[in-house]
C-alpha cells in the first residue's frame, strides 16, 4: 500500500537558521509528489511539486527515488515560514487522491 | 476566480442523525475529492467525483456518500452518525483529478457527532 511518513511532528528552528522536513514515501512505481502548506485559519494550499521543479518562498524539494524521500527545504527560516506542511503523494491512475502524511509543524523562532 | 467554498462551516448533530455538506469547486474544475481529517488518523482520502461520477473512492464506510450535480458543486452525506465522524471534511476542486492536476482545498466543515 502507498504510504507518506513524516517522522516529525514539531520542528523547532530559530530565524535564519536551514529548515529540512522529512518526507518518505513508499510505492513502487513513480509518484507525484507534493508539498501542502497550511498557514494559521488559512486553508491548506499548494507549495510546490516535484514535477515543476520549481522553488517556491525558497523553498525546494528534490525527489530521491533510490531514499524514496521528498525532503522540503529551505537554506534561511523566516518567521513568516512557521505553519503546518504535508507531505502528499498521488500515484497514476488513482484519480483525485492524494496521500498524506501526518504533517510536521515548522516553528520558527525570533 | 473564486476559490472553492464549503456550507455550512460549522455543524453540530447527534448520534444517528445524518448529515450533507455542500462543497462548490472552482468555475472550470471538473473533478472534486473529498477528504476527512482528524488529529488521530489525519487527512484520509473520502472520494472522489468527476462528471457526475463517483471515480475513486477511499476505505470508508457505506454510511459516507456523495454526488456530484451537472455543474460539478458536490455534496456530502453521511448517515447514522458516530462519535467518530467528528472530524473536518475538506473539499477539494481540480480541473480533472489527474496527478499533473493541482488540488484546491476549501475551508473545510467542522462536523461535531454529540
Amino acid at each position: 500500500a502507498q504510504r507518506v511518513t513524516q517522522p516529525e511532528k514539531l520542528l523547532s528552528v530559530f530565524k535564519g537558521a536551514p529548515v529540512e522536513l522529512k518526507c518518505n514515501y513508499s510505492y513502487s512505481g513513480s509518484p507525484e509528489l507534493f508539498w501542502y502548506v497550511q498557514y494559521s485559519r488559512q486553508r491548506l494550499q499548494l507549495l510546490l511539486r516535484h514535477i515543476s521543479r520549481e522553488s517556491i518562498k525558497g523553498f525546494t524539494a528534490d525527489l530521491n527515488k533510490g531514499e524514496t524521500s521528498f525532503h522540503l527545504k529551505k537554506p534561511f527560516a523566516q518567521e513568516e515560514d512557521s505553519a503546518m506542511y504535508y507531505c502528499a503523494l498521488q500515484v497514476a491512475g488513482n484519480t483525485g487522491k492524494l496521500i498524506f502524511g501526518q504533517g510536521t509543524t515548522l516553528q520558527v523562532k525570533p | 476566480k473564486a476559490g472553492v467554498t464549503q456550507t455550512p462551516r460549522y455543524l453540530i448533530k447527534t448520534r444517528g442523525q445524518q448529515v450533507t455538506l455542500s462543497c462548490s469547486p472552482i468555475s472550470g474544475h471538473r473533478s472534486v475529492s473529498w477528504y476527512q481529517q482528524t488529529p488521530g488518523q489525519g487527512l484520509q482520502f473520502l472520494f472522489e467525483y468527476f462528471s457526475e461520477t463517483q471515480r475513486n473512492k477511499g476505505n470508508f464506510p457505506g454510511r459516507f456518500s456523495g454526488r456530484q450535480f451537472s455543474n460539478s458543486r458536490s455534496e456530502m452525506n453521511v448517515s447514522t452518525l458516530e462519535l467518530g465522524d467528528s472530524a473536518l471534511y475538506l473539499c477539494a476542486s481540480s480541473l480533472d483529478g489527474r496527478t499533473t492536476d493541482t488540488q484546491y482545498f476549501g475551508p473545510g466543515t467542522r462536523l461535531t457527532v454529540l
